[in-house]
């Protein structure tokens, strides 16, 4: 079975800078998507970033960039020039390479912004 | 245009009621899923449907019961609501088409009394 491991229950950053989430997956397939997402406290659920596994080179969405090692199963998220409505709790979730397939998310991080 | 949306977004109920949950999804996904979100944060899927037929069912307990009358609809009945039921459910799609990408509606929160 799959499993997702986000090892940071809490982070903060001081505005301005940058801030790295965790994430690690164990798997025994080849080929699978990855995903950061962001929940604030309105409890929706944003996408923040995806990764497909046999892509090597890192995705990248403005001020949010991942450090995806397939070998090490790890799936960081680099936030650079974090800004207050960066805060939010972020879940890390892993899904097969196969239509319909279920998602399996970390517990989650909780980001607090400083300004 | 709201994507996936959910009603009610509150639910305040009484142990032992039944109450449903609706979400409709006008993305043309040909997948929509439940997942229950708990008062740690913890996401568990708990059904997902593809094109009206179940494909997963975690081990959720029968008095959840969902129903996809078509493929862009999928409601949630909870059937003698006990106190553990609180939580806040999330409806989601997707296709394969966009990677896999889950989408989320905004979330309906549970109360039992």
């Amino acid at each position: 079975a799959q499993t997702v491991t986000q090892s940071q229950p809490e982070m903060s950053v001081q505005e301005a800078e940058t801030v790295t989430l965790s994430c690690t997956y164990d798997t025994s397939e080849s080929d699978y998507y990855l995903f950061w997402y962001k929940q604030p406290p309105s409890r929706q659920m944003i996408l923040v970033i995806r990764q497909e596994a046999y892509k090597q080179q890192n995705a990248t969405e403005n001020r949010f960039s991942v450090n995806f090692q397939k070998a090490a199963k790890s799936f960081s998220l680099k936030i650079s020039d974090s800004q207050l409505g960066d805060a939010a709790m972020y879940f890390c979730a892993y899904r097969r390479f196969a239509n319909a397939g279920k998602s399996t998310f970390g517990d989650g991080t909780t980001l607090t912004v400083k300004p | 245009d709201t994507a996936v949306s959910q009603t009610p977004k509150y639910l305040v109920t009484q142990m032992g009621n039944d109450k449903s949950i609706k979400c409709e999804q006008n993305l043309g996904h040909d997948t929509m899923y439940w997942y229950k979100q708990d008062s740690k944060k913890f996401l568990k899927i708990m059904f997902s449907y593809n094109n009206k037929e179940l494909i997963i069912n975690e081990t959720v307990p029968n008095r959840f019961s969902p129903k996809s009358p078509d493929k862009a609809h999928l409601n949630l009945h909870i059937n003698s609501l006990e106190l553990g039921d609180s939580a806040v459910y999330f409806c989601a799609s997707s296709h394969p088409g966009e990677q896999e990408t889950q989408y989320f509606g905004p979330g309906t929160r549970l109360l039992v009394l």
